[in-house]
């Protein structure tokens, strides 16, 4: 049983390039969510998504988008990548309302931007 | 707005020693009280949550934590860490109330956990 699958694990972007991280959970979650790590900062949320074809922003979201156009992916895009997006991402995913279930998370992407 | 306090970045612990690991959280009313752990290049792993009734919440691994309304606290303890403890702890807080849509769930900046043998 996977759970929730990141991809990629590592990398590397130049200031101006685009990217795309891919979410997959094999658990039939209705809510993903994208969060970013810094350190001193804890967990921020980016974007989220309550169902299949529906996302929300978060906390942070400028500077990215997503899509959930299947109900076991949830893609994060970043469109002309900047320093200050150099962070760890986290993808997760629950059942039900975050608030009172568990969420799951993915190991996380290790971006730095250059 | 609900907001999550770790006070201690980081704690070292003898290995065999008891452990507690501070939490206070701001809310207007019961909130929801979550703790996660991240070991080293993992995700998030939930340890335990608090939604109501006994004021003590027994997790995996050993650990408990205790709900202490009039503190705004959420304390969490292990009597006798393992070295496999070496981790980081995040204390969250979510909304009691509230139907529909996204209820946010606030995280704390974590709490890195050194365990020395």
């Amino acid at each position: 049983n996977a759970g929730v699958t990141q991809t990629p694990k590592f990398r590397v972007l130049k200031t101006g390039q685009s990217m795309t991280l891919l979410c997959a959970q094999d658990m039939n979650h209705e809510y993903m969510y994208w969060y970013r790590q810094d350190p001193g900062m804890g967990l921020r949320l980016i974007h989220y998504s309550v169902g299949e074809g529906t996302t929300a922003k978060g906390e942070v979201p400028d500077g990215y988008n997503v899509s959930r156009l299947k109900k076991q992916n949830f893609l994060l895009g970043l469109e002309s990548a900047a320093p200050s997006q150099t962070s760890v991402y986290f993808c997760a995913s629950s059942y039900g309302k975050l608030r009172n279930t568990e969420a799951f998370f993915g190991q996380g992407t290790r971006l730095t931007v250059v | 707005a609900q907001s999550v306090t770790q006070p201690d970045i980081h704690i070292t612990v003898s290995e065999g020693a008891s452990l507690e690991l501070r939490c206070n959280y701001s809310y207007g009313a019961t909130p929801y009280l979550f703790w996660y752990v991240q070991s080293p290049g993992q995700g998030l792993q939930l340890l335990l949550k608090y939604f109501s009734g006994d004021t003590l919440v027994q997790g995996i691994k050993g650990f408990e934590a205790e709900f202490k309304r009039s503190q705004s606290s959420f304390n969490l303890r292990k009597p006798s860490v393992h070295w496999s403890d070496a981790a980081e702890y995040f204390c969250a807080v979510g909304p009691y109330g509230g139907s529909g849509g996204y209820q946010k769930v606030t995280f704390g900046i974590g709490t890195k956990l050194q365990v020395i043998p």
